[in-house]
């Protein structure tokens, strides 16, 4: 099976950056999600990692190790607008049916 | 991306009654999905809505309790049937294209509230 863990909470200054990491137990997966999810919203996606390595999307940039079963995602320059929750996700590469397993998530506050 | 239209957004339902919920998109897509999001929780896989055939159902969730349609590329419904309050819930359909490097794309979602 497969079980994505996040820190339930995590707290930062505007303006400072702010790591958000992902550990998890999968027997395999094609790619690490992360998605951006503000009270009442619908999930938005961020940002995809197909291989090890870093991806820079503006603001955002993740991270991926499979040989260390983790990945990150890091926000800079944080803005009061980035405190929503965000998940972590994969499509296991066992299955053919595009479907995405979610991490539990980690709700971010920044403050002034 | 695609457009994803949800109905109801929002409902409060009593005990032992059924919802259908609808999920339109703005063009066709290769698979949709249903996924349930207690609050403060994380999104859980409901099932996969397949065209022309039945769902493809998670481990804990029946087709009894969560019937689900798919008529044709760009529709679904999730039907929640005979609610308890442990159903309240928020529904989210979601679509993909079928590239493993596209992403899912979520609609807003239907709260759901049983009393």
């Amino acid at each position: 099976g497969q079980s994505l863990e996040q820190p339930s909470e995590v707290t930062a200054v505007e303006g400072a950056i702010v790591q958000i990491n992902c550990t998890y137990q999968t027997s395999g997966f094609y790619g690490l999600s992360w998605y951006q999810q503000h009270d009442g919203g619908a999930p938005t996606f961020l940002s995809y990692n197909a291989l090890d390595g870093l991806e820079e999307t503006g603001r955002f940039s993740s991270f991926l190790s499979r040989s260390d079963s983790y990945g990150y995602l890091l926000l800079q320059e944080l803005q009061m607008k980035d405190s929503a929750s965000y998940f972590c996700a994969v499509r296991p590469r066992m299955d053919s049916s595009y479907k995405l397993i979610f991490g539990s998530g980690t709700r971010l506050l920044v403050r002034p | 991306s695609a457009v994803i239209s949800q109905k109801p957004s929002r409902d409060i339902c009593q005990r032992g009654t059924s919802l259908t919920i609808q999920c339109q998109v703005d063009s066709q897509v290769t698979m949709m999905f249903w996924y349930r999001q207690q609050p403060g929780q994380s999104l859980t896989l409901i099932a996969t809505a397949n065209q022309g055939s039945e769902a493809t159902y998670e481990s804990g969730f029946v087709i009894d309790k969560f019937p689900i349609s798919r008529p044709n590329l760009t529709f679904s419904t999730l039907t929640v049937s005979n609610m308890s309050p442990e159903d309240s819930s928020i529904y989210l359909c979601s679509v993909a294209t079928g590239r493993s490097n596209q992403p899912q794309h979520f609609g807003d979602g239907t709260r759901l509230s049983i009393l």
